[in-house]
């Protein structure tokens, strides 16, 4: 069973840091792209980054560009966010989910973890 | 950068056809794909590459795109079919993904 599992939200002050982190289990993690994919309270589901299978290559959408890392580690099935410079806009909760390098769409997602951006 | 636009609701009568729309400058030549997504819940891939269904999603659920305009249709609309949808495509442009706004489904 494919299963992903997000880890590491909470509250951080704005202008802090924090690591978010994705559990995969039920395949093989190395043959697939990872995203994540944020929702802010109430709002719609918004692109945040992805990385392709082995790491090489990664983007990032506008808003969080210079600020936000993606990285995995395939060794150890782990897909991560670091976030750095955290604003009140950041909040939301943060999923993970894969795509394949053939296809475009999400087939499976985390649960999430929310992340609070306050003072 | 590329935009989708949804409506921001669609309300349909139990039993009846809901049809989603989602707008797009020549979407009709990308591959469109449709999230569910219920209160609290994360999304669910409904359908995929215009008119493709995973498995475990009912046939009720169907999809169609061309020109400007995809469209997600759920026949025989249940109660449980209440909740978020959302269109997602590949800007090849930019290699990004992009996301519609949402469109809320009330079943009456």
């Amino acid at each position: 069973e494919v299963q992903l599992v997000e880890s590491g939200g909470g509250l951080v002050q704005p202008g802090g840091s924090l690591r978010l982190s994705c559990a995969a289990s039920g395949f093989t993690f190395s043959s697939y792209w990872m995203h994540w994919v944020r929702q802010a309270p109430g709002k719609g589901l918004v692109w945040v980054s992805r990385i392709n299978s082995d790491g090489s290559s990664t983007s990032y959408a506008d808003s969080v560009k210079g600020r936000f890392t993606i990285s995995r580690d395939n060794a150890k099935n782990t897909l991560y966010l670091q976030m750095n410079s955290l604003r009140a806009e950041d909040t939301a909760v943060y999923y993970c989910a894969r795509t394949t390098p053939s296809s475009s769409f999400f087939d499976y997602w985390g649960q999430g973890t929310l992340v609070t951006v306050s003072s | 950068s590329y935009e989708l636009t949804q409506p921001l609701s669609v309300s349909v009568a139990l039993g009846q056809t809901a049809r989603i729309t989602c707008g797009g400058n020549n979407i009709g030549s990308k591959n469109v794909h449709w999230y569910q997504q219920k209160p609290g819940q994360a999304p669910v891939l409904v359908i995929y590459r215009d008119s493709n269904r995973p498995s475990g999603i009912p046939e009720r659920f169907s999809g169609s795109n061309s020109g400007n305009t995809a469209t997600l249709t759920i026949s025989r609309a249940q109660a449980g079919d209440e909740a978020d949808y959302y269109c997602q495509v590949w800007d090849s442009s930019t290699s990004d993904v992009v996301f519609g706004g949402g469109t809320k489904l009330t079943v009456l």
